[in-house]
């Protein structure tokens, strides 16, 4: 089956634009999750949507940074006026059940954003 | 506090020897989850493994290996007979349930070389 995707798959924008990152989960899967990977670092945890509820938003990083998820759908990471650290590969995963469930989580391919 | 440690930055190896990859992880949590993620040279993060805290029977699927110790709060990863495909950076990452297991926390990645 379709796995999670990503869009764009890169991304080149100049310091202080907006971008807004795509993604589509695998279907059925209630969690979705916003990480971002700096070039040869780990992952940094970003945002999580379980369902309806309200989203878990301890990893944003500034309030320059937002994201959004209608349902159990399509989610959309924004960033207002970039900065050029905050260039990474944003990496989209999701999976099934919630809290404490700890399912295995499912990568997309990424959206690699570069600030110039 | 970091909460998973990989001390191995980059390993390489001769195709067919064995090779692995500690992870040591701190947590206060009684139940959690550890997994183990696969990133290949194309960037997509591939689910290999997840243990919880209660198990702790080694698992075995193939050429990997997985030796869970909560002793040394340990959770280390063997691959035996390296193969060249298997060149990729190699993520151990917890699931603590008390946070309600909404995010995972990764260690930094041991780049894994298989030289053919």
């Amino acid at each position: 089956g379709a796995g999670v995707s990503q869009s764009p798959s890169n991304k080149v924008t100049e310091k202080g634009k907006d971008v807004e990152l795509r993604c589509d989960p695998i279907s059925g899967h209630t969690a979705l999750y916003w990480y971002r990977q700096r070039l040869g670092q780990g992952l940094e945890f970003l945002i999580y949507f379980q369902g309806n509820s309200a989203p878990d938003k301890s990893g944003l990083p500034s309030d320059r940074f937002s994201a959004e998820r209608t349902g159990e759908s399509v989610s959309t990471l924004t960033i207002q006026r970039t900065q050029q650290e905050d260039s990474a590969v944003y990496l989209c995963a999701s999976s099934l059940g919630g809290p404490r469930a700890a399912y295995e989580q499912y990568f997309g391919p990424g959206t690699r954003l570069t600030v110039t | 506090a970091q909460k998973v440690t990989q001390a191995q930055t980059e390993i390489s190896v001769v195709e067919k020897e064995d090779v692995t990859l500690d992870c040591v992880y701190e947590t206060r949590d009684t139940t959690y989850y550890l997994f183990w993620y696969k990133q290949p040279p194309s960037g997509e993060l591939v689910f290999l493994i997840r243990r919880n805290s209660f198990d702790e029977q080694n698992e075995i699927s193939g050429r990997y290996s997985w030796n869970f110790q909560k002793s040394t709060s340990s959770f280390n990863f063997t691959i035996t007979a390296s193969q060249v495909v298997d060149s990729a950076v190699y993520f151990c990452a917890l699931s603590e349930a008390l946070t309600g297991a909404n995010n995972l926390f990764f260690g930094t990645g041991t780049r894994l070389t298989v030289i053919p």
